[in-house]
C-alpha cells in the first residue's frame, strides 16, 4: 500500500540551523502533501506539492519533490523554537479519495 | 470561520460505556475524514464521508465502533462498549472540493481515557 515514510524519527537542532526531514513513499502519486502538529493540538497543513513539480517555497519552507525517487523533502530555514512540532507527510492512496501519514518526525528546536 | 469543532475535547470514561465524539467540518466542505492517532499505530484513517454518505469504514477497527453523518454539518463516531485500548486522541477533519485528497483541515482533537 502507498505510505509516506519520514526520515529522521527525530531531529534535534539549535535555533537558527536548518532542519530537513525526508518522506518515501511506495507508489505513483498525484500530489504530495506536509503537515505539522504541534503538542496537543490538530495537524496544520503546510504545503502541497504536484507530481509535475519539483519544489516549491512557502516563507522558509522548501519542499522538494523526487517522482523518479519517490522521495520528498520539507526544509525548514532558519529554524525557531517555535518549529517544535511532528511534521508528518500525507500521500493520497491509490484508490479511494483520501490519504496516509507517515509515522512522523519529531523536531526540536533548541533556544 | 471557526474551523472544524470537535466536542469534547477530552473524555475520560469506565471501560463498557458508550462514548459518542462529535465533530462539526468547515461549511462548505464535501468530506468528511475520522481519524485515531497513538503512539504505537500513529494517524489512522477510520472512516470518511463524502456529501455525507460512508465512503470507506475499512479503517473501523471492530463493530464496537460506529460512525453517522447525517446531515452537512455534523458527524458522530460512537463507541460502543469502550475499551481500554480505545484510548487514543481522535480527529476529525474535512476537506473541500470535488477530490478528498485535497488540503485536510482538522480539528483539535478529543482525547479519549476508557479506565
Amino acid at each position: 500500500s502507498q505510505q509516506g515514510e519520514e526520515d529522521p524519527q527525530a531531529l534535534s537542532i539549535q535555533e537558527g540551523e536548518n532542519a530537513t526531514m525526508n518522506c518515501s513513499y511506495k507508489t505513483s502519486i498525484n500530489n504530495l502533501q506536509w503537515y505539522r502538529q504541534n503538542s496537543g493540538r490538530g495537524l496544520v497543513h503546510l504545503i502541497l506539492i504536484r507530481s509535475n513539480e519539483r519544489e516549491k517555497h512557502s516563507g522558509r519552507l522548501r519542499v522538494t519533490l523526487d517522482t523518479s525517487k519517490k522521495s520528498s523533502s520539507l526544509l525548514i530555514t532558519a529554524s525557531r523554537a517555535a518549529d517544535t512540532a511532528s511534521y508528518f507527510c500525507a500521500t493520497p492512496r491509490e484508490y479511494g479519495q483520501n490519504f496516509v501519514f507517515g509515522p512522523g518526525t519529531r523536531l526540536s528546536v533548541l533556544p | 470561520d471557526a474551523g472544524v469543532i470537535q466536542s469534547p475535547r477530552h473524555e475520560v470514561t469506565e471501560m463498557g460505556q458508550e462514548v459518542t465524539l462529535r465533530c462539526k467540518p468547515i461549511s462548505g466542505h464535501d468530506y468528511l475524514f475520522w481519524y485515531r492517532q497513538t503512539m504505537m499505530r500513529g494517524l489512522e484513517l477510520l472512516i470518511y464521508f463524502n456529501n455525507n454518505v460512508p465512503i470507506d469504514d475499512s479503517g473501523m477497527p471492530e463493530d464496537r465502533f460506529s460512525a453517522k453523518m447525517p446531515n452537512a454539518s455534523f458527524s458522530t463516531l460512537k463507541i460502543q462498549p469502550s475499551e481500554p485500548r480505545d484510548s487514543a486522541v481522535y480527529f476529525c477533519a474535512s476537506t473541500p472540493g470535488t477530490s478528498g485528497s485535497d488540503t485536510q483541515y482538522f480539528g483539535p482533537g478529543t482525547r479519549l481515557t476508557v479506565l
